[in-house]
């Protein structure tokens, strides 16, 4: 079984500053991949940033990067120079092999930035 | 490159009737297809998943069915909608991968 928690349900931050969401998971999976979803209020999930379990270096896109603690199951999500367009839900998923390849979010974390 | 459709977009149903919503992927073949549900203010849930033609995996028992009668064609059915059914359902694929790409979903309302 798979578990992913958020425990920020919401945050705010201000335009150009750096905002790190956290989320820890619990897997019995040997193989498996996090990932963190974006959905702004169109509603349409967006892939941010995925992590390979088997990799030790943390993955990083642009303004994102990630915080990989495979010991402590944890996956924050780093947003550095935070922008306007940033607001949206963040969701971090876990998913393995075993399963097809589904994924088991989290409830999510509210993000609003402000100028 | 690949698409994902879903329809319809929006629906409004009364308690008691059935449901029938679609998704239906272009520009892969054999693709993993998924389908998930958010409730207001809440994440999403898995409920279906497909690795192949009439290959069915149910996450949750409840009163909706999923049907793939084609290689890229996903099927969420009900028989008898519930007020509980309401949310935001979601289609998903996967090349057999681990990235899923998702639909732009459907909002369902049961009144």
């Amino acid at each position: 079984a798979q578990t992913v928690t958020q425990s920020q349900p919401e945050m705010s931050v201000q335009e150009a500053e750096t905002v790190t969401l956290s989320c820890t998971y619990d897997t019995s999976e040997n193989n498996y991949y996090l990932f963190w979803y974006k959905q702004p209020p169109s509603r349409q999930m967006i892939l941010v940033i995925r992590q390979e379990a088997y990799k030790q270096q943390n993955a990083t896109e642009n303004r994102f990067s990630v915080n990989f603690q495979k010991a402590a199951k944890s996956f924050s999500l780093k947003i550095s120079d935070s922008q306007l367009g940033d607001t949206a839900m963040y969701f971090c998923a876990s998913g393995g092999s075993n399963s097809g390849y589904a994924l088991n979010f989290g409830k999510g974390t509210s993000l609003l930035v402000t100028p | 490159s690949q698409t994902i459709h879903q329809w319809p977009a929006t629906l409004v149903q009364p308690v008691g009737s059935p449901l029938s919503l679609e998704c239906t992927v272009e520009g892969t073949s054999n693709p993993n297809l998924y389908w998930y549900r958010q409730a207001a203010g809440r994440g999403l849930q898995l409920l279906f998943y497909s690795v192949g033609i009439g290959q069915i995996s149910s996450e949750v028992p409840q009163n909706l069915s999923a049907s793939r009668p084609q290689d890229r064609q996903f099927i969420l059915s009900s028989k008898k909608l519930l007020l509980s059914d309401s949310g935001f359902y979601l289609c998903a694929w996967n090349a057999g991968g681990w990235e899923q790409y998702f639909g732009p979903g459907t909002r369902l309302t049961v009144t």
